[in-house]
């Protein structure tokens, strides 16, 4: 059964950096195939996929957002962490991890519950 | 990059049908396959459709998906609504440079 979780600060100043950790169960990052995405979704607005770190340590980035972003994985502790740099208010959202499936990487399989970030001084 | 786009809203009555539809706007739809989930207000997203058509397990057979070339689109259709399919539907795919893509998403309301 794979689980995830998120955890990070509720409260963000402008222009601080953000890091969200993804706590999971349920497999092992390090096993050929596994990779767990970051999405993202503003208030009464839509799904947005940020980032991906796959079990090889390979690494994607939504085009419009790679400056800001970087995703690493902890092996040891089933962790993976997203770092968003110069936060603005339009990243108030709920930020989610997700399991992409395993070898096809074509869907996001099973999420978190979610987090709530707000950007405001 | 390609956007994927939805209307915002649709609406019938239980024990209808709907449909939903996601067009992509460059690129082939058939390129690669598209995924359904849906999102019931406060909850995390739930996929209902993988792979254009595919049901995971557990997902009720009144909803279904395909890919239409002609339109360049893919299409969710719940048959039989019921009033707990009430949520938000996002389509969503992926490129060959490992980047995913969600459209705007659609809610279902009740008439």
């Amino acid at each position: 059964q794979i689980t995830l979780k998120e955890s990070g600060p509720t409260l963000v100043k402008p222009t601080q950096t953000l890091t969200l950790t993804c706590s999971f169960s349920g497999f092992s990052i390090s096993s050929e195939g596994e990779a767990v995405g970051w999405i993202r979704q503003p208030p009464g607005k839509a799904l947005e996929w940020l980032a991906l770190i796959f079990w090889d340590d390979d690494r994607r980035y939504t085009p419009s957002l790679k400056s800001r972003l970087t995703i690493t994985k902890d092996t040891s502790k089933n962790q993976v962490v997203l770092t968003m740099t110069n936060v603005d208010p339009v990243d108030t959202a709920t930020y989610y991890c997700a399991h992409l499936e395993t070898g096809g990487w074509k869907r996001f399989d099973y999420w978190g519950q979610g987090t709530l970030v707000t950007v405001s001084s | 990059n390609f956007i994927l786009t939805q209307p915002h809203s649709v609406s019938e009555s239980p024990g209808k049908t709907v449909t939903i539809s996601c067009t992509r706007t460059s690129g082939s739809i058939a390129s690669n396959y598209v995924q359904w989930y849906q999102q019931r207000p406060g909850s995390s997203p739930t996929i209902m459709i993988y792979e254009d058509n595919q049901r995971p397990s557990g997902v009720p057979d009144r909803f279904s998906g395909s890919i239409d070339s002609s339109s360049n689109s893919a299409s969710l259709t719940i048959s039989g609504l019921k009033t707990e399919d009430e949520a938000d539907y996002y389509c969503q795919s992926y490129d060959s440079s490992h980047h995913w893509v969600f459209g705007g998403g659609t809610k279902r309301t009740a008439l």
